[in-house]
């Protein structure tokens, strides 16, 4: 069985830091691209970053260059490391399997989520 | 620009079906989609990825209630049989090289 667990979330202040991991199992996690998402209260959802099987990441603009994205395969693990963190990045943040190795496809597994709030 | 529109709300009655529509911005009518559920307090489920010519796959152990189709530009999410557990945000989502991942906005289905 795919699993996808969350953590690291929790109340950083403005300008902050913070490191969100992703425990995968139930696959081979070297295999596939990974990704994560985020989703403000009451709002939809917003990709966040993406990393590919060989280590190739990807970022919208609104978190690129505060933002990176890692894995460690020997770990099962997918990490996101959050810089310079604002008001406007309060949200839970998924992580998410894409279904197509070696490109981007649909997200086929995601995780529970842990929720992030930056406030002072 | 890729753009995915869906409608904010829909409603439909226990027992009956309703249809959700996401549409693909112009010049994007080929690309296949993928259709997401999101139950209240919960993570969102895969339920299947739907290609322009109607073909879908759909996620492990997502019932035979749950169909897709297409026709031009608009991808098309029926449920059939409504339960109550089916009341949730529906959401689509495309990929595209240098897009990487885009979601349109969700459908809230209401089950009366």
């Amino acid at each position: 069985e795919v699993q996808l667990v969350e953590s690291g979330g929790g109340l950083v202040q403005p300008g902050g830091s913070l490191r969100l991991s992703c425990a995968a199992s139930g696959f081979t996690f070297s295999s596939y691209d990974m990704h994560w998402v985020r989703q403000a209260t009451g709002k939809g959802l917003e990709w966040v970053s993406a990393i590919g099987t060989a280590g190739d990441t990807y970022y919208p603009g609104s978190v690129k260059g505060r933002f990176t994205i890692s894995r460690e395969n020997a770990k099962n693990s997918l990490y996101l490391q959050m810089n310079s963190l604002r008001a406007g990045d309060t949200a839970v943040y998924y992580c998410a399997r894409d279904a197509r190795s070696g490109g981007t496809g649909p997200l086929d597994y995601w995780g529970q989520g842990t929720l992030v709030t930056v406030s002072s | 620009q890729l753009v995915l529109t869906q409608s904010p709300s829909a409603s439909a009655s226990l027992g009956a079906s309703v249809k959700l529509t996401c549409t693909l911005s112009s010049g994007h009518s080929s690309y296949a989609i993928a259709w997401h559920q999101q139950q209240p307090e919960k993570g969102p489920r895969y339920l299947m990825k739907l290609n322009s010519d109607g073909s879908h796959s759909k996620g492990d152990g997502i019932p035979d209630r749950f169909s897709g189709s297409s026709s031009g530009a608009e991808r098309y999410l029926t449920i059939s049989s409504l339960q109550s557990e089916d009341e949730a945000d529906y959401y689509c989502q495309t990929w595209g090289t240098g897009i990487r991942v885009v979601f349109g906005g969700g459908t809230k289905l209401t089950v009366l």
